[in-house]
């Protein structure tokens, strides 16, 4: 089965820092997705990844997906308090087409931004 | 995106009873999966529903446990029966849904307590 880790497994940063966030799989990425959560809360997606070398930025987040499809990043620019909250990458369990199915995800990367 | 709801979005619960849990969708969509995430952990996939087809369940996972009903494109429910202290956690359900149907989104949880 694929395994995903995160690193690191959390994060605290002083508001205005950049910072970046890793997600690696022992198998080949298919539909890679990023997602946030505040605590005790649902998950609120961030953006997704299909091909190698891909790359999605929304506001002051980027993610890319390497060549390989084995690993992917997620930057954050000029952090702000509003960008606390944990950060989880999910990888889909088919090879695409019309779904990638089912999500394994990682264990999550808590993000504390200091004002 | 896809506009998804989930009530009750908490409960408080005694040993030994069930609990029924609503997931609505603004629109049709083909897939359906139910999360759950315990406390301090990462997220970890029940069952996915398929509208017209008995759910598939996750090792670790059974019917019996957590019957789902899915009676229609937009809406479905997932019982934790005979609910003991380690079923609390939230669950969450999230439909794949997008251009393409591969972006998954989440509905809002609903955090269960079992005393």
């Amino acid at each position: 089965s694929q395994e995903l880790e995160q690193s690191p497994q959390s994060l605290i940063v002083q508001e205005g820092k950049n910072l970046t966030i890793n997600c690696t799989s022992s198998k080949t990425l298919y539909g890679l997705y990023w997602y946030k959560q505040k605590y005790g809360e649902g998950l609120i997606f961030l953006m997704m990844l299909q091909k190698g070398g891909e790359e999605k930025s929304h506001e002051k987040i980027t993610a890319k997906l390497d060549e390989k499809k084995q690993q992917s990043s997620l930057h954050i620019t000029a952090s702000q308090p509003s960008h606390a909250g944990i950060y989880l990458c999910g990888a889909g369990a088919n090879a695409g087409g019309t779904s990638y199915g089912k999500l394994t995800f990682g264990q999550g990367t808590i993000l504390t931004v200091h004002p | 995106s896809a506009v998804i709801s989930q009530k009750p979005s908490r409960d408080i619960c005694q040993r030994g009873t069930s609990l029924t849990i609503q997931c609505q969708v603004d629109s049709q969509v083909t897939m359906m999966f139910w999360y759950r995430q315990q406390p301090g952990q990462s997220l970890t996939l029940i069952a996915t529903a398929n509208q017209g087809s008995e759910a598939t369940y996750e090792s670790g996972f059974v019917i019996d446990k957590f019957p789902i009903s899915r009676p229609n494109l937009t809406f479905s429910t997932l019982t934790v029966s005979n609910m003991s202290p380690e079923d609390s956690s939230i669950y969450l359900c999230s439909v794949e849904r997008g251009f393409s149907y591969n972006e998954q989104f989440f509905g809002p949880g609903t955090r269960l307590t079992v005393l």
